[in-house]
């Protein structure tokens, strides 16, 4: 079984650019989340989709990050602009309809200059 | 609201020695818990979870967790170390009927020779 695919593996930009992630989860799960991951912290959420909509952004910082699962599959999280203190591991992770094991990517590594 | 703590930031532990990392959880309700690894470069990965029943968990790798509802706690052991467990270790919580999980800061664990 594929697991959670997501791409870029790394990323360096300078402030106030703008840079996006691709999550693609595993086959036929309906829940997608993205998480930071800043250096020495634990995971946090984000954003966390059911199939193409938004269940919680609570912690979203919708004034430069968005993100959206148009067709129920793929996901795509953007930063612009983007700030030094965005620098951080960004996961996705996915979980099946029935159950809470959540299935996490390898992670995007951003380093904002 | 729901937190995690991890009073450890880093644990040194010799090779074939036993392990305890600890896990404090605050929540009003019983919660789902959770331990997940995390190798350099890597996603997160679930060790074992608890929901409900039998208090002590058995997970992957020769892990166990012991659920202590009176000392709201949720600390992961291992009888013997192997250096392949040198890794970060993250306790995380889940609200009852939701997926989205809380993490700690998390644990360093060395292992020496």
């Amino acid at each position: 079984e594929a697991g959670v695919a997501q791409s870029p593996r790394y990323k360096i930009i300078e402030k106030r650019q703008s840079v996006a992630f691709w999550c693609n989860p595993i086959s036929g799960h309906a829940t997608l989340y993205w998480y930071q991951q800043i250096l020495g912290q634990g995971p946090k959420l984000l954003i966390q989709f059911q199939n193409n909509g938004v269940v919680d952004d609570s912690q979203l910082p919708k004034d430069r990050f968005s993100a959206e699962r148009l067709k129920g599959v793929d996901s795509t999280l953007k930063i612009q602009p983007a700030k030094l203190e965005d620098s951080a591991v960004y996961l996705c992770a996915s979980s099946p309809p029935q159950g809470r094991k959540l299935f996490f990517g390898s992670g995007t590594q951003l380093s904002v200059l | 609201a729901q937190s995690v703590t991890q009073p450890d930031i880093h644990i040194t532990v010799s090779e074939g020695a036993s392990l305890e990392l600890r896990c404090n959880y605050s929540y009003g309700a019983t919660p789902y818990l959770f331990w997940y690894v995390q190798s350099p470069g890597q996603g997160l990965q679930l060790l074992l979870k608890y929901f409900s029943g039998d208090t002590l968990v058995q997970g992957i790798k020769g892990f166990e967790a012991e659920f202590k509802r009176s000392q709201s706690s949720f600390n992961l052991r291992k009888p013997s170390v192997h250096w392949s467990d040198a890794a970060e270790y993250f306790c995380a919580v889940a609200q009852t009927g939701a997926n989205n999980l809380f993490f700690g800061t998390g644990t360093r664990l060395t292992v020496i020779p």
